[in-house]
């Protein structure tokens, strides 16, 4: 079984609509957790942290459920330029451990 | 502030050739990561640091080794050189982990490198 496991994805969407990723892990002693947005040919660079309580960065919200040990985030109102693989990554404990999903993949179209 | 660099950008070697990789950060970052990608699959961790002269086994560690002599310098090395190390390399960095903390890993633009 995979540590992190995100939707297989592609996901095609029209320009201003609103998109939801999952992302379960495995590891209920993990620690923290991140969305980071990875372009063609590009390093990954960080989305948002996702905190317990759920948080909102401007059309973007990142929820965790610790209890179903799943995190997902939404994209309202999506742009060309959010266009892009989106990685889910699990902090696994009080160190270097952090594990990376495989991505979706999602394409904004006009 | 450059963040993270990494060098060479791309590289093709042939099998049982040899090659460092170099990442460097300006960040004063204690903890430094080697990861490959391939596709369809997700970032795996070759081997970290976690401060100067200390280096540790990640997921796939085999056929490369590291090093960090200085702490905003981390090696990844390819003693002889495989098809099956054909990836794209990403070095990262961050700050230590702290309990409930909310560590940020920055990452380099990738290596591209193919074995033949």
């Amino acid at each position: 079984r995979k540590e992190v496991e995100q939707d297989p994805g592609p996901f095609n969407v029209p320009e201003g609509a609103t998109v939801a990723f999952n992302c379960t892990y495995s590891n209920s002693a993990s620690q923290s957790f991140f969305w980071y947005r990875q372009d063609c040919r590009k390093e990954p660079k960080l989305l948002m942290s996702v905190y317990s309580s759920g948080n909102e960065d401007g059309r973007f919200t990142a929820q965790l459920n610790r209890a179903s040990q799943y995190i997902s985030l939404l994209i309202r109102d999506s742009k060309l330029s959010d266009s892009a693989t989106y990685l889910c990554v699990v902090n696994e404990g009080y160190g270097q451990n952090f594990v990376f999903g495989p991505g979706t993949r999602l394409s904004v179209l006009p | 502030n450059a963040g993270v660099t990494q060098t060479p950008k791309f590289r093709v070697l042939k099998t049982g050739q040899s090659m460092t990789l170099l990442c460097a950060q300006d960040m004063n970052h204690e903890y430094m990561y080697w990861y490959r990608q391939d596709p369809g699959m997700g970032l795996r961790l070759i081997h970290y640091s976690v401060g100067e002269g200390t280096t540790a086994k990640g997921e796939v560690p085999d056929g490369y080794n590291v090093s960090r002599l200085k702490k905003q310098n981390f090696l990844l090395g390819l003693e002889s050189a495989a098809p099956s190390q054909t990836s794209v390399y990403f070095c990262a960095s961050s700050y230590p982990p702290q309990a409930g903390g909310m560590d940020t890993q920055y990452f380099g633009p990738g290596t591209r490198l193919t074995v033949l």
